[in-house]
């Protein structure tokens, strides 16, 4: 069965310092892996995708995640965190049938 | 429309009472999903609709819930005779599907549902 995991309910950062938010995930073949942000008061938004390739990915906001294939993770990293990157972060993983799973969301606090 | 777009933004209905969301997505886009996010939780999936396939309905928590998609475009979502648990935002998402799976979701804005 699919699933994702974010062991991390909680994540608090000093303004400055890079951060990392965890993600792991089981997923039977080729994972395709997604980072949203939910900012409060607003709808879901796409950060970015691993479908294949150069095992860095690039997204939004200068954010970044590193595909692990043999320790199964997705971690979202940001060399420097702002006090605006406070938000609710899911790691979501897509099966070969289009359905997706999320993790269940890691609230970032970056503190001033 | 340039986005996946819900309506109410926000409700709020008494106990028992029956309530009907709706979404509109992105044009052309094929696959649509439910979900639901309660203060403190997750994201909850509970139906997706894909093309002109059956509907996999299997995060439905009760038999009171209810989803339909017409034409392949808008969907609705009808809960009836809500309960207090009901209480949740219901976030409605899109996604272009059927190329190699390489897209990602496109959400609604949410519907924030409140029972009184």
């Amino acid at each position: 069965a699919q699933s994702v995991a974010q062991p991390e309910d909680q994540v608090n950062v000093a303004e400055g310092n890079p951060l990392t938010v965890k993600c792991t995930y089981s997923v039977s073949g080729n994972p395709y892996l997604f980072w949203y942000v939910q900012y409060p008061n607003r709808g879901l938004q796409f950060l970015l995708k691993y479908i294949t390739g150069d095992n860095l990915v690039k997204g939004s906001y200068g954010f970044e995640a590193e595909f692990n294939k043999s320790q199964t993770s997705f971690h979202l990293k940001k060399p420097s965190a702002l006090v605006s990157d406070s938000a609710l972060y899911f790691c979501a993983v897509r099966d070969p049938g289009n359905q997706f799973y999320f993790g269940t969301g890691t609230s970032l606090t970056v503190i001033p | 429309g340039a986005g996946v777009s819900q309506s109410p933004s926000n409700k709020v209905t008494e106990k028992g009472k029956d309530v009907e969301l709706r979404c509109d997505p992105i044009s052309g886009h094929t696959a649509l999903y439910w979900y639901r996010q309660s203060l403190g939780q997750g994201l909850e999936f509970l139906i997706y609709f894909q093309g002109n396939s059956a509907p996999d309905k299997s995060g439905l928590p009760s038999d009171r819930f209810s989803a339909e998609r017409t034409g392949g475009s808008v969907s609705t979502l009808t809960i009836q005779r809500t309960q207090q648990e009901d209480s949740a935002v219901y976030l409605c998402a899109s996604s272009l599907a059927g190329t190699g799976g390489a897209y990602g979701y496109t959400f609604g804005s949410g519907t924030r549902l409140t029972v009184v």
